[in-house]
């Protein structure tokens, strides 16, 4: 299994407070990503990382906000959680596989939260 | 909306047969991959085919790509119980710094 690990695992929380969730890699992948699963929508990305610093918004970032100061950590914030954004969230890594395109991306086991 | 859209959105079999699944998604795409996930766990990648090929195998995996129709099909062949999950189509779009886009994927339950 590729080396991705995110904590915590579970967490509930209350409408309004900040969280953040971690996902850390030890496979020195350049690129990383945080997605969100529903039912009924896949995933959906929300930020993505394209090196150290560098970091982009995906599909539906409104709510969250994104840090990646080392290679290995990527770091997803909810300033003030809302109950709409229960979900499951998963991290994932990748790198590039030529010029133009990339490989396959590695997922971490997910953290489920619940905004009450 | 969503680039990737599976069909069936769910599949019941009998250990031994084959499933298959398509996807049809909208824009140019660099490739696209197939995911597994397991009940509660985090997607699995299976299979990457990129727009320049026509048919990958993997075991008891066969993808075909058709980017004329933009389609592309998931046969596992000789199922096993073990492959009751959800599988996903992702598509990396061009230009995307090697974001996916997945369907909402097709529930496939292989019974013994």
């Amino acid at each position: 299994d590729a080396g991705i690990t995110q904590s915590p695992r579970h967490k509930v929380t209350e409408t309004g407070t900040p969280v953040t969730l971690r996902c850390h890699q030890t496979e020195n992948h350049r690129y990383m990503y945080w997605y969100r699963q529903d039912p009924g929508h896949g995933l959906r990305l929300i930020h993505y990382s394209y090196g150290v610093k560098d970091t982009d918004k995906g599909e539906v970032s409104d709510g969250y906000s994104v840090s990646r100061s080392k290679t290995e950590d990527f770091l997803l914030t909810l300033e003030s959680a809302t109950s709409s954004q229960t979900s499951v969230y998963f991290c994932a890594i990748s790198e590039r596989a030529g010029e133009s395109s990339y490989n396959e991306q590695f997922f971490g086991p997910g953290t489920r939260l619940t905004v009450l | 909306s969503q680039q990737g859209e599976e069909d069936p959105q769910a599949l019941s079999i009998q250990e031994g047969e084959n499933a298959t699944m398509n996807c049809s998604y909208k824009t140019s795409i660099n490739n696209l991959q197939w995911y597994r996930q397991n009940s509660g766990r985090g997607l699995v990648h299976l299979i990457l085919i990129r727009s320049n090929e026509r048919e990958k195998h993997s075991g008891r995996l066969r993808v075909t790509l058709d980017t004329s129709k933009k389609s592309s099909s998931l046969l596992i062949t000789a199922s096993r119980a073990a492959d009751t999950a959800s599988y996903f189509c992702a598509t990396e779009l061009r230009g995307s710094w090697g974001k996916l886009q997945f369907g909402a994927g097709t529930q496939v339950v292989v019974t013994p």
